[in-house]
């Protein structure tokens, strides 16, 4: 799987769209962009993924670039129940399971 | 519908002895994998079971070991605790090959 980068930590005020990157530049064609998030000491939460398309949920959106080589994820309106770790993550959807994690960004929510 | 569940939520062995985690996966969910995750890194891949197949082992010694049952669910075994294996267990269930959605975890202290 290819490896991702991303910032160690950010802060956002709370209201304000949260834009968090990653680059991912060895990508291939068939792996796919998948977010989680964890809230200290819980389970990854799922958030997204993508391919090549940008993609929109209840949670965030995903815009990846068109050479695929990099995206955000964006939280619209963060609260503070957004602070967290978000990781983002790149694989293949194709039996393989595995999710490599990194350190992810340390998102701070600030009131 | 319930979530990924795991039991117990915490549990305190000391060196030497052995230790049993359970998983019963999301309904309808055929794959099951399980995480380490120490403090202040993210989690490591230990295994993925498909229809009560391995298919995946993460880089972890023969003191882990797996196995899926029948209905699905799973136990995560490790013999002979060592310090270094206090950490939070982490199972995540998907369909196969697609999304995988992780439980709350097992904090796991070894004394």
């Amino acid at each position: 799987d290819a490896k991702t980068t991303q910032p160690p930590s950010m802060d956002c005020a709370e209201g304000r769209a949260a834009n968090l990157p990653c680059n991912h530049s060895t990508i291939s064609g068939n792996e796919y962009v998948y977010w989680y998030r964890q809230i200290h000491s819980q389970g990854p939460q799922y958030i997204i993924h993508g391919l090549k398309n940008n993609e929109t949920n209840e949670m965030a959106s995903l815009i990846i670039t068109e050479d695929r080589k990099s995206s955000t994820l964006i939280l619209p309106h963060a609260t503070l129940r957004d602070t967290a770790v978000y990781y983002c993550i790149v694989r293949s959807d194709f039996g393989n399971e595995k999710l490599t994690f990194g350190t992810g960004t340390r998102l701070t929510i600030i009131p | 519908d319930a979530g990924v569940t795991q039991s117990p939520t915490h549990l305190i062995k000391t060196r030497g002895q052995q230790v049993t985690l359970r998983c019963s996966p999301i309904s309808g969910h055929k794959s099951v994998s399980w995480y380490q995750q120490v403090l202040g890194q993210g989690p490591q891949f230990i295994f993925q079971y498909y229809e009560k197949e391995e298919r995946g082992r993460g880089n972890f010694p023969d003191r882990f070991s797996a196995r899926q049952f029948p209905n699905y669910s799973s136990e995560l075994n490790v013999n002979a605790l060592l310090l270094g294996d206090s950490a939070l267990y982490l199972c995540a269930s998907s369909r196969g090959g697609d999304t995988a959605y992780f439980g709350p975890g097992t904090r796991l202290t070894v004394l």
